[in-house]
């Protein structure tokens, strides 16, 4: 069965210090793969997706991605965090479910950035 | 695009009572996705429809709530009777076949007394 997993909970970075968000996945065959941001009282929003090519996607806001199939992990990255980049962070991954677009999600990660 | 629109926004309730929540999803999405959020539990899938009908129900915590899509343009998520521990966000998502990215509405916040 596919899972995310996200080790961390919980992440505080200084504004301006680089960020690196970690998700593992398990999946049978290559992944549909995403990164959402839910601020504070919001919905979720999505950041970037990957689905095939490229191994580096580029999202909004300034983030990217890499998925490393040997590692199994689609780590989310951005050089240079700002203070509205506080929030929580899901992975998810898309199920094989008859193509009805169920997606699994990681527990979340809570960013804290410090002034 | 008018994004996915959930109503009420906020409800408050006192247990024992029913309550209703209401999506409307993204004209031209056909898979509809009801979710609970909690700081225990995170964020869970409660129950997803594809071309209205319900694929996957697994996740509806108990006979307690029930989920319809009566068309393409509307669906609810109905609680009766509603208890203190169902306090919660109640998101509702929608995409397309094939599509997996799902767009998610604003959430109703669920607070029962």
């Amino acid at each position: 069965a596919q899972s995310v997993t996200q080790p961390d909970i919980h992440i505080t970075v200084s504004e301006g210090a680089s960020l690196e968000l970690r998700c593992n996945y398990s999946y049978g065959a290559t992944p549909y793969l995403f990164w959402y941001v839910q601020s504070p009282g919001q919905g979720l929003q999505l950041l970037l997706k990957y689905f095939s090519g490229d191994t580096l996607v580029q999202g909004i806001k300034g983030f990217e991605a890499e998925f490393k199939r040997s590692q199994s992990s689609f780590n989310l990255r951005k050089p240079s965090v700002h203070w509205s980049d506080a929030a929580e962070y899901f992975c998810a991954v898309g199920a094989s479910s008859g193509n009805t677009g169920k997606l699994i999600f990681g527990q979340g990660t809570t960013l804290q950035v410090k002034p | 695009d008018a994004g996915v629109i959930q109503s009420p926004r906020h409800e408050v309730t006192e247990m024992g009572q029913e309550v209703t929540l209401r999506c409307k999803p993204i004209s031209g999405h056909n898979s509809l996705f009801w979710y609970r959020q909690t700081m225990m539990r995170g964020l869970e899938l409660l129950i997803y429809f594809n071309n209205n009908v319900p694929i996957d129900d697994s996740g509806m915590p108990e006979d307690r709530f029930s989920a319809k899509m009566p068309n393409a343009s509307f669906s609810t998520l109905k609680i009766q009777p509603s208890e203190p521990r169902d306090s919660a966000v109640y998101f509702c998502a929608s995409n397309r076949d094939r599509v997996y990215e799902q767009y998610f509405g604003p959430g109703t916040r669920l607070t029962v007394t």
